[in-house]
């Protein structure tokens, strides 16, 4: 099977510092990359998505970047805000209807 | 706008008991998707289906049976049901239309099996 995984479980950043978030995938086929974001109680709710063909994609606040040789995601939140504390997913697939998730970043902003 | 919906939000049953979750959008996307959530795990896909009275197995299938009769339900049965499979489930959909996969998710049934 695929394996997606974190290097950190854990992280907690100062309110208006960058926050990164990063996520190491086994299947040099996945082709196409979400980060989820996870708020206490709720379902995963959709940051931002990134094909393989792509290095970088940017939304409100929000950047991930993709390297194939590596196989490695991340997500990069600009001025943290309260808000943002959440456990974050990043979740990668080479055929669009299986999803493997990775276990999950708890992200605290210390007000 | 209900969206996704699930229920019971919360349920408790004993072992060898079946359940059924029920999982309900308005979208009409023809995809839809049971996961469990584990800690140490993330979420683990069960089942999907990518129109009515089409499905196929996920990471984790065993123990679980789904139908999909109608576009906008997707129910999840535990024919008998273990320990093993308490979990936090969640039902999520998708249409699918480019240029986004994403799937959106319903708030969740957590299930305790005693």
């Amino acid at each position: 099977g695929e394996s997606v995984g974190l290097h950190l479980p854990t992280l907690s950043v100062q309110e208006g510092d960058n926050s990164i978030i990063n996520c190491a995938y086994s299947n040099s086929a996945s082709d196409y990359f979400i980060w989820y974001k996870q708020e206490s109680g709720k379902g995963p709710q959709f940051i931002i998505d990134i094909r393989s063909n792509m290095d970088k994609r940017q939304g409100q606040r929000v950047t991930v970047l993709l390297n194939k040789t590596v196989k490695h995601l991340s997500l990069q939140i600009a001025a943290t805000q309260p808000g943002d504390s959440a456990v974050y997913f990043c979740a990668e697939t080479s055929t669009g209807n299986q999803f493997y998730f990775g276990t999950g970043t708890s992200l605290t902003v210390i007000p | 706008d209900a969206g996704i919906t699930q229920s019971p939000r919360y349920k408790i049953t004993e072992t060898g008991r079946q359940v059924t979750l029920m999982c309900h959008q308005t979208w009409s996307h023809s995809y839809m998707f049971w996961y469990r959530q584990d800690l140490g795990h993330g979420l683990r896909l069960i089942y999907y289906s990518a129109a009515a009275d089409i499905t196929d197995k996920g990471e984790v299938p065993d123990g679980y049976v789904v139908s999909r009769s109608k576009t906008e339900n997707f129910p999840l049965t535990l024919e008998s049901a273990t320990r093993s499979q308490t979990s936090v489930y969640f039902c999520a959909s998708s249409d699918r239309r480019p240029p986004t996969d994403e799937q959106f998710f319903g708030p969740g049934t957590r299930l305790t099996v005693l």
